[in-house]
């Protein structure tokens, strides 16, 4: 079945800086890969995601971008705030079930 | 819209007792789904269902885990007999059918001592 693996596990940043996570997967049938925001005691949420037929996807001060030779893709933010620090998990899916990374912790500190 | 409730919030029960999780998703959505989240880990999902027939379930424990929506709507989770390592974040989530984007709920919070 579907593996991802996340980096890295924990990142911290000044604020402004950029951050970059990353994720690997091993199914190469996958085709959907979202991002999720988790803060403190809170629910998942979806920030952005990107289908396989696109490279990349950008959002105000996030994008996303994807590399399926290499089976890779990655979160970028830029002009970090200190509201962007949360629990941020990766996923891959290629039916309707979603396996995620095991999450990297963003701190931005001010 | 109302998003995916789940109750309760938090729970606290000693190993060897059962303990039982309700879920009631987005309106119209079709796929439920029940992730348990470790600390420290990412959601792994435990059970999907879709209307009230089980689509996937390789990674629930049978043996102690059980979960049912036998009308297409509400879920619920249940565990018998609780385990220390059982302690996690119990997340329902739910998606129209053939969605991929998932709403998850606020989570229960399991604590086995």
């Amino acid at each position: 079945g579907e593996n991802v693996e996340q980096h890295p596990s924990t990142l911290s940043v000044q604020e402004g800086d950029s951050a970059v996570i990353k994720c690997t997967y091993s199914d190469s049938a996958s085709n959907y890969f979202p991002w999720y925001k988790q803060e403190l005691g809170k629910r998942p949420q979806l920030i952005i995601d990107i289908r396989s037929n696109v490279g990349e996807k950008k959002d105000q001060r996030i994008a996303v971008t994807l590399n399926k030779t290499a089976k890779h893709f990655s979160l970028h933010i830029t002009e970090t705030q200190p509201e962007d620090s949360a629990v941020y998990f990766c996923a891959a899916s290629k039916t309707d079930k979603l396996i995620f990374g095991t999450g990297t912790r963003l701190q931005v500190f001010p | 819209e109302a998003g995916v409730a789940q109750s309760p919030r938090y729970k606290i029960i000693e190993k060897r007792q059962s303990v039982a999780f309700w879920c009631n998703p987005i309106s119209g959505h079709a796929t439920l789904y029940w992730y348990q989240q470790i600390l420290g880990q990412g959601p792994k999902l435990l059970i999907q269902f879709q209307n009230n027939g089980v689509v996937d379930d390789s990674q629930l424990p049978k043996d102690r885990f059980s979960a049912e929506r036998l009308k297409g709507v509400d879920s619920t989770l249940k565990i018998q007999p609780a385990k220390l390592e059982d302690s996690a974040v119990y997340l329902c989530a739910s998606t129209f059918a053939g969605s991929t984007e998932a709403f998850f709920g606020q989570g229960t919070r399991l604590t086995v001592v």
